[in-house]
């Protein structure tokens, strides 16, 4: 059974940058067939894809958070992670990790449970 | 970007109702809907893909359909536990975007 965990700061102050992990177990952040998403939901924005990476270090983000963010894996310890840098209130939201196997559709079949992170100071 | 969006926002309905929720993307996305369900408090659950296959474990009282740009979801004999929210996902092109949700309360 695949679990993925997120942790990290519930609150970050702004203009600094948040951090989140998401420990991965029952699948290997090493293999090659999946990829490793953050989606974030806020009550303005609902549900937004943030970015992927992949095992090889390749990552694809969302065009409207791309000058923002970082992602990258770790595979010694199964798991991920993102930087979003210089926040303001609007990045205020549950953060969700989550993976997925490309079968034709871009698609995430399991999810962590979420974080809520809040920018403030 | 695809803009998504659902239909209705929310619906009250009894054990064994059948209902249905629509989607519906600002263009095209190649059949590559995918359906979720969020209940509070826990992980998302992937529940169909590609439109109409269902996830491995998702009981056969969901069922998809569509293409182009209009989707929908079925559940009929609604069971109590098929209260949450279920929102709908474009699969095909970055960035991934997700309808509003559509909440669903067992009466």
């Amino acid at each position: 059974q695949v679990h993925l965990q997120e942790s990290g700061p519930g609150l970050v102050k702004p203009s600094e940058t948040l951090s989140l992990t998401c420990s991965v177990s029952g699948r290997s952040v090493s293999s090659g067939n999946y990829y490793w998403s953050w989606i974030r939901q806020s009550a303005e924005k609902g549900l937004e894809w943030i970015g992927r990476v992949y095992t090889t270090g390749s990552t694809q983000y969302n065009p409207s958070l791309e000058s923002r963010v970082f992602m990258s894996v770790d595979t010694s310890n199964n798991q991920f992670s993102l930087k979003l840098t210089s926040v303001t209130a609007t990045d205020t939201a549950v953060y969700y990790c989550a993976s997925g196997q490309y079968s034709g559709s871009w698609d995430f079949d399991n999810w962590g449970q979420g974080t809520l992170v809040t920018v403030s100071s | 970007d695809i803009q998504m969006t659902q239909s209705p926002s929310s619906v009250s309905a009894s054990v064994g109702d059948r209902i249905t929720i629509t989607c519906r993307a600002s263009q095209a996305v190649s059949g590559y809907l995918t359906w979720y369900q969020h209940k509070p408090g826990k992980a998302p659950k992937l529940l169909i893909y590609s439109t109409s296959i269902l996830q491995d474990g998702v009981p056969a009282r969901f069922s998809g359909s569509g293409s182009g740009t209009d989707f929908t979801l079925t559940i009929t004999n609604l069971q109590p536990d098929d209260f949450g929210t279920y929102f709908c996902q474009q699969a095909t092109s970055i960035p991934f975007t997700f309808g509003p949700g559509t909440r669903v309360d067992i009466k």
